[in-house]
């Protein structure tokens, strides 16, 4: 089946610094990719979807400018958190593949901005 | 605007005891659903799913779901519990092409031997 490589698993980093998350489609080729972002015991939001040669859509509310999205080949797509400070600390989550296949999942990435 | 409740944050059952694990959702055109389930730390694994066809859905480790279109449910269930269940459950819903996922907020399932 599909599977979704996401990348690190676990950062910490200082306030004010940036980190980038990967995401990888291993067998398959996706031209869109999906951002979700996770709080402690709440659900799962959409940020972006992630599109392939082009823009990133973002959902209402969501900073474009602090959440930096490149997907510049059909099986990597990177989220980087710009300028962190310690409201970004969440769980982040990447998806790919198709609503036939219910989607696949990355393992996640848990932000801690210190 | 598509929108899932789960109206139960946690659901306890003993192990062996049928399980149900409760999803309500409203959407505008023809609904896709969703259960995933996800362990602490981890992920989201899909479980099953609701595009077309029989009502009754069959997935993974044994879970099943009613789609009912009248009441707008979408109910996970499973005969026979097991303490390896117990883990966090969302159920999702997506509208046309499904592309975008709306979750329900989770509901926390605990089984006890």
């Amino acid at each position: 089946g599909a599977v979704v490589s996401q990348h690190p698993s676990r950062v910490i980093c200082k306030s004010g610094t940036s980190v980038k998350i990967e995401c990888r489609s291993l067998d398959f080729q996706a031209t869109t990719m999906f951002w979700y972002r996770q709080f402690p015991k709440q659900s799962l939001m959409l940020m972006a979807t992630s599109n392939e040669g082009s823009k990133a859509t973002y959902e209402q509310g969501v900073e474009k400018d602090k959440f930096l999205i490149n997907h510049a080949s059909l099986t990597l797509s990177t989220l980087t958190v710009t300028s962190a400070h310690p409201e970004d600390s969440s769980f982040y989550i990447c998806s790919a593949g198709w609503a036939e296949d219910g989607y696949t999942f990355g393992s996640g990435t848990r932000l801690t901005v210190v | 605007a598509q929108s899932v409740a789960q109206p139960e944050d946690q659901v306890n059952v003993a192990e062996g005891n049928p399980l149900t694990v409760k999803c309500t959702y409203s959407v505008s055109g023809n609904p896709y659903l969703f259960w995933y389930v996800q362990y602490p730390n981890r992920g989201l694994q899909f479980l099953l799913k609701y595009i077309t066809g029989d009502n009754l859905v069959k997935g993974s480790y044994g879970f099943e779901a009613e789609f009912n279109k009248s009441q707008t449910s979408f109910h996970l269930k499973k005969p026979s519990a097991l303490v390896s269940d117990s883990a966090l459950y969302f159920c999702a819903v997506g509208e046309g092409g499904g592309n975008k996922l709306t979750f329900g907020t989770g509901t926390q399932l605990k089984v006890e031997l």
